[in-house]
């Protein structure tokens, strides 16, 4: 069972427009929804990351919008460049166990 | 400060061998989680080591075992190898315990092929 529902599965931008991914989650029990972003032969390296008693938090380019109610989480890339075409997974922590899902990620293609 | 670091980066086996695969946390870190993530897909958790002792478990067999040492480096042991476990194996350090952090550095990963 995938706790952590991630979409789209690849996306295609423009230099310069905005990439938006999206995340769906139904376990009340995560308190922390980190992304990451994952370049070919690396690890994931954490992008921003967000509470759920916080709607938005933003970071440069880089904006996390938070639905409690709806129990959804985005990540929005403003002015996207080359440099960002990355797999882009979200995730979401529970406290106890300090255990991480996380979403089956995005390939995000930013053309020049 | 050293970054997380795991060995070997890539390794080939045949079914039903052993293997180990080792990573070094961040100084400064007690706690080290292990992640399998096959082709396409986001990471899954394995389980995490805290202080040495074993502090959460993912759905994986009894056949994935692992240990934590004193400098809190970590090994990740996976018995009678299967294809399916072929993938990238990704170990995270992070800072647990009192003034934990939420954060957690991964590793470049050990890329296991079962054969």
């Amino acid at each position: 069972q995938q706790q952590v529902k991630q979409s789209p599965q690849s996306l295609i931008v423009q230099k310069g427009g905005i990439s938006i991914i999206n995340c769906a989650y139904e376990n009340t029990a995560f308190d922390y929804f980190p992304w990451y972003q994952q370049f070919p032969g690396k690890g994931p390296a954490l992008l921003i990351a967000i509470r759920p008693d916080v709607s938005e938090k933003k970071e440069g380019r880089f904006t996390i919008s938070f639905n409690k109610s709806a129990k959804q989480f985005s990540l929005h890339i403003m002015d996207s460049q080359p440099g960002d075409s990355a797999t882009y997974f979200c995730a979401a922590r529970v406290w106890a166990g300090n255990q991480f899902y996380f979403g089956t990620g995005t390939s995000l293609t930013v053309i020049p | 400060e050293t970054g997380v670091t795991q060995s070997p980066t890539h390794l080939i086996k045949t079914r039903g061998q052993q293997v180990t695969l080792r990573c070094s946390s961040q100084s400064g870190h007690n706690t080290v989680s292990w992640y399998q993530q096959a082709l396409g897909q986001g990471p899954q958790f394995i389980f995490q080591y805290y202080r040495e002792e074993e502090n959460g478990r993912g759905n994986f067999p009894p056949r994935f075992s692992g240990l934590q040492f004193p400098n809190y480096s970590s090994e990740l042991n996976v018995n009678a190898l299967e294809l399916d476990d072929s993938a990238l194996y990704l170990c995270a350090s992070s800072q647990g315990g009192t003034g934990a952090s939420n954060e957690q550095f991964f590793g470049p990963g050990t890329r296991l092929t079962v054969l």
